[in-house]
Order: structure tokens, then sequence, then C-alpha cells
């Protein structure tokens, strides 16, 4: 069974405090990693898709890596701004229509 | 484009009610989804559709009917709300389903 898994659940950072978000996930043949972010009471908006081990994507303060086990997104120097939900999801090779989420990280970021 | 759009907004029912989500999208796209989300868990795959006319079950799709008639919308049904299926509904579509979907805004609804 697919399954994602991010961790922390929550993290609070100060302004300009850099850290990483961990996505961990088993599937039977990946075809993608998703990144989205959700701000409360909006819909996920997309950041980056990754599709295979080694490969990384840059968007502002973002910076998202990939292995064969997990994917990171690593947040430098981040501003409030950056405060919403982190999702992570991976579409496998078969029964592609289907992404399967992890339950997210809460970020904040305090001036 | 408007991109994909949902509603109501928030609705409230009562144990028992039907309704009607409804779902749009103006990018001609050819994959079209439901998911649901509910505290400490992911979202979960209710329904989705490959075109008009052709519709599969999810991850979850136990109390949910859907149809696509044409191919801009996507309406989900509950046909007897219970109070598990309060949770916030998102919409998805892409053009093909191996492209990154693109979420609605939601709709949040409360089964009393």
């Amino acid at each position: 069974e697919d399954q994602v898994t991010q961790s922390p659940e929550a993290l609070r950072l100060q302004e300009g405090e850099s850290s990483s978000l961990n996505c961990s996930y088993t599937v039977s043949g990946l075809r993608g990693l998703f990144w989205y972010r959700q701000d409360p009471g909006k819909g996920p908006e997309f950041l980056f898709t990754l599709y295979s081990a080694g490969e990384e994507k840059e968007k502002e303060r973002l910076k998202a890596t990939l292995t064969k086990k997990e994917s990171f997104l690593h947040i430098t120097a981040p501003k409030p701004e950056d405060s919403a939900t982190y999702l992570c999801a991976v579409q496998a090779n078969t029964g592609f229509q289907k992404l399967v989420f992890g339950t997210g990280t809460r970020l904040l970021v305090s001036p | 484009n408007a991109g994909v759009t949902q509603t109501p907004k928030f609705q409230v029912l009562k144990t028992g009610q039907s309704m009607t989500l409804q779902c749009a999208q103006d990018m001609n796209h050819e994959y079209m989804s439901w998911y649901r989300q509910d505290p400490g868990m992911g979202l979960r795959l209710i329904h989705y559709s490959v075109g008009a006319g052709i519709t599969d079950q999810g991850e979850v799709p136990n109390g949910y009917n859907v149809s696509r008639s044409t191919t801009e919308d996507f309406p989900l049904r509950l046909l007897s709300a219970a109070p598990s299926q309060t949770s916030v509904y998102f919409c998805a579509s892409s053009l093909h389903p191996s492209e990154t979907p693109d979420f609605g805004p939601g709709t949040r609804l409360l089964v009393l």
C-alpha cells in the first residue's frame, strides 16, 4: 500500500531561520512526488513535482529534493508569508489517477 | 481562465438530507477528481473521471455519487448525508491523469 509520512507535524521558525521539512514515502513505482502549499481555508497550491532520485527544484526561498525513500523541502531564510501547511503527495506508476497525500507540516514563521 | 471553481463555499445539512457539490473548470481538462480532507488525515480520493461519460471510484467512495456529462463539470452528490461526511471537499483537475492537478478552493460541509 502506498504511504506518505510527513515530519514534523508542526514547525515554528523565526524569520530568517532556515530549516527542512521531511516527506518519507513508500510507493509501488514512483511516477511523481508533489509538494503543495495550503493556506487556511484555501485549496492546495502547487509548488513542485519531482520525478526521479537526485532531482532538485527551486522557487524563491524553497528548494525540493528527492531520494528513493524521501523528499525534503528546504526553506532558506523564511519570511512570515511562508507560514502555511505544506503537503506532500506521491503518484504511483500504476493507478496513476490517484495521489496519496501525507498529513502535512504546519509551518509558522514569526517576525 | 477562472481555473477550478467550487460551489457552495460552506453548507450545513441535517442527517439524511441530500445535496450536490458543484465543480467546474474552464481549462478543457480531461481529468477531474474529488478529495476530502479531514483533521489528522491526508486528502483522500473519493471519485475521479478521465473524461466525459467516464467515472471511477477512489479510496473512499461510499455515500457519494458522481457523473460527468460534460468536460467542464463534475458534480459530487450526497444522497443521504451522514455526520461522518462532515469534511472539506476539494475538486481537482488536470489535462491528463499523469499531470499535476490544480485544486479548487474547497467546500466546507457540516452534517448535523
